[in-house]
């Protein structure tokens, strides 16, 4: 069985600072994680994903994560933050070969509020 | 690439109407396409699966004849919710998986369909 828990439900950063979203997951196999964001009444924009390939993943918007296995985390970092940047954050996992068809996991979300 | 679209973006209905909601994936084909359900402030729940040409997987706890769906076709998966009552109001997506996409590895969202029941 996988599970995906994202640790905060609100995270407050000031414009121009650093962002860090955290995910610890918990699955039987290799999974494969993503991030997705989601702006008010939008559906899923997907970020990034990793799926067993380098453990540091580059995303959009100046996005990127690290696959620490030994910590069983995924978290979400982004070195200076923008006020477009506020939306909710789903930690996603996968433990489907490609993540693809019954196997999402869906953390519960953060909250990201941007500060001016 | 990678667009999926939904249909209605936002519909009122009366109770005991039926409604349904379009899903489209325009620049890739999609075998299997997928229905969530979010609720104010909460995470994604699937619904169903929705394979081309077969009948739909429906997650534990969904009545299968109330969120009725069709995979017509390789580009087209349609949600019916059938004698909508005010507890059925929600926030539906869909995804879909690029056929192309040879690991499976990702599905695109569509922008949701706001589904208020009167």
């Amino acid at each position: 069985a996988q599970s995906v828990t994202q640790l905060d439900s609100h995270v407050s950063v000031s414009e121009g600072t650093p962002v860090l979203l955290r995910c610890n997951y918990s699955s039987s196999y290799s999974p494969s994680l993503f991030w997705y964001v989601q702006h008010p009444n939008k559906g899923l924009q997907l970020l990034l994903k990793y799926t067993s390939a380098a453990t540091l993943v580059k995303g959009i918007n100046g996005f990127e994560a690290e696959f620490k296995k030994s910590e069983t985390s995924f978290h979400l970092t982004k070195p200076s933050a923008h006020m477009s940047d506020a939306a909710e954050y789903f930690c996603v996992v996968s433990e489907s070969p490609g993540g693809g068809a019954d196997g999402l996991t869906f953390g519960k979300g953060t909250h990201l509020i941007i500060q001016p | 690439g990678a667009v999926v679209s939904q249909h209605p973006s936002w519909v009122i209905c009366k109770s005991g109407t039926s409604v349904k909601i379009e899903c489209r994936s325009l620049d890739f084909q999609a075998t299997t396409m997928f229905w969530y359900r979010q609720f104010p402030k909460q995470s994604l729940m699937l619904m169903a699966t929705s394979n081309e040409g077969s009948k739909a997987t429906y997650e534990q706890g969904v009545e299968k004849d109330k969120f009725l769906i069709n995979h017509a076709s390789l580009t087209l998966s349609t949600l019916t919710v059938t004698s909508a009552h005010p507890e059925d109001s929600s926030f539906y997506i869909c995804s879909a998986r690029d056929t192309r996409d040879i690991l499976g590895d990702t599905q695109y969202f569509g922008p949701g369909t706001r589904l208020t029941v009167l």
